[in-house]
Parts: C-alpha cells; structure tokens; sequence
C-alpha cells in the first residue's frame, strides 16, 4: 500500500502545452510538498502546504501552481511549459502536529517530465 | 539560513570496507538532521535522523551517523559497505522557521565495488 503516490510517473510533453502531475498521501500527514530535482540531482523546496493552506512558495514561476483540495492531496499544475521545466518532480508529506511531529519527509517515486 | 554541505560528489569503496559519506551544517538554534538515500529513478528514502539525545544515531540498512556539535558535522557510516549501498545519498537539515521543509545537501554518490 503506497504512502505517497504521485501520478502520471512519467511526462512527455511540448514546449506550449500545460500538464498536471497528481500526489496523494495515505499516512494521515497534514503536510504537503513539493519539491523539483534537476538534471544534477539537486533537490529544491517549491511548495509546501499545511491543512490545504499554502505556507511555502520558493519563488517559483507564476506559471506553476498547486491546488491542494483537501490535506491528503496536493497537485501541480504547470502552464505553458518550458524546456527548463524538464526535471524530476517529486512530492512529499510530514506531520508537523506538535506532540506528533516526527521531523522527517516522505517522498514518492517522483514524475520525471521532459519538455521537448 | 540554514543550509548543508556535502565536500564530496562520489565516495568510492570496496565492498566489505567501512564507509563514510560527510556533511556539515550551518543552522540558527537545535539542528534537526536527516539522511535520506535515493536509488536510481527512484524516490527517496529516509534513512536516520538526530532531533536530540544520544549523538550517535543509528538507522536503516546498518547506516549510523555521528552529531558533531563541535565540528558542525553529521557523517553518514557503515562499518562493512554492500554493492547495493551504491546511491546518491543526501543530507538534510529541517528549516525550523518554514513549515518544516528540508534543505537538502548537492548529494554524494557512493560507489561500492566487489
């Protein structure tokens, strides 16, 4: 039974076009993420949403944007797309519940999105 | 702000021989540290982390880690390294003031021969 899972897995896609990648996570955490790893592996904070509420925004272009409709689900929609955007988008979750607060993320298998 | 080094791009080892993948820290307040490793087009994996206590840590697949206030380091161990040790490790540290995200390290990949 997958914690996170994060859909579709892999996008190919033309510079132009508008896709969404979906994450849901079922451990009961009230905190959401996500994060973007480029082509160096490096990992970088974009999002982060508390009980549907945005609470982190990296400075990320306007032309992406998360939706969060409820604490278990948080999306991401990404607008005329770029050949930068091309990366591995990975979403995560924490319980940030003081008394439950454990500290640590937990990630899915990431969305690997290539723009032609 | 709170940010993680990680000095070396690739650690090579043998198998059977102990390893080590380093970190260091720069945080304001109680440094909340994490390792994480990520197998190839794969997600990652928590592997340990110090909040507090004891400054020897010890986690998944035999991995422990060392809370170095002094040096300001939190290094990643095994005594006896597996070829299927071989990944990109990071370290991270939380951001206590920004909803508890991670501030992750560039990554080290370790590389564990027969």
């Amino acid at each position: 039974d997958t914690a996170v899972s994060q859909t579709p897995k892999y996008l190919v896609t033309q510079m132009g076009n508008d896709k969404s990648i979906k994450c849901e996570q079922n451990l009961g955490h009230d905190t959401m993420y996500w994060y973007k790893q480029d082509s160096k592996k490096f990992l970088k904070i974009m999002f982060s949403y508390n009980n549907k509420e945005l609470i982190i925004n990296e400075t990320v272009p306007n032309r992406f944007s998360p939706k969060s409709p409820d604490k278990a689900h948080l999306n991401l929609h990404i607008n005329s797309l770029e050949l930068g955007d091309s990366a591995v988008y990975f979403c995560a979750s924490s319980q940030s519940v003081p008394g439950r607060y454990t500290g640590e993320l937990f990630f899915g298998e990431g969305s690997r999105l290539t723009v032609l | 702000a709170q940010s993680v080094a990680q000095p070396e791009d690739q650690v090579n080892v043998a198998e059977g021989n102990p390893l080590t993948v380093k970190c260091t820290y720069s945080v304001s307040g109680n440094p909340y540290l994490f390792w994480y490793v990520q197998y190839p087009n794969r997600g990652l994996q928590f592997l340990l982390k110090y909040i507090t206590g004891d400054n020897l840590v010890k986690g998944s697949y035999g991995f422990e880690a060392e809370f170095n206030k002094s040096q300001t380091s939190f290094h990643l161990k095994k005594p006896s390294a597996l070829v299927s040790d071989s990944a990109l490790y990071f370290c991270a540290v939380r951001d206590g003031n920004q909803g508890g995200k991670l501030i992750f390290g560039q990554g080290t990949e370790l590389s564990v021969k027969p």
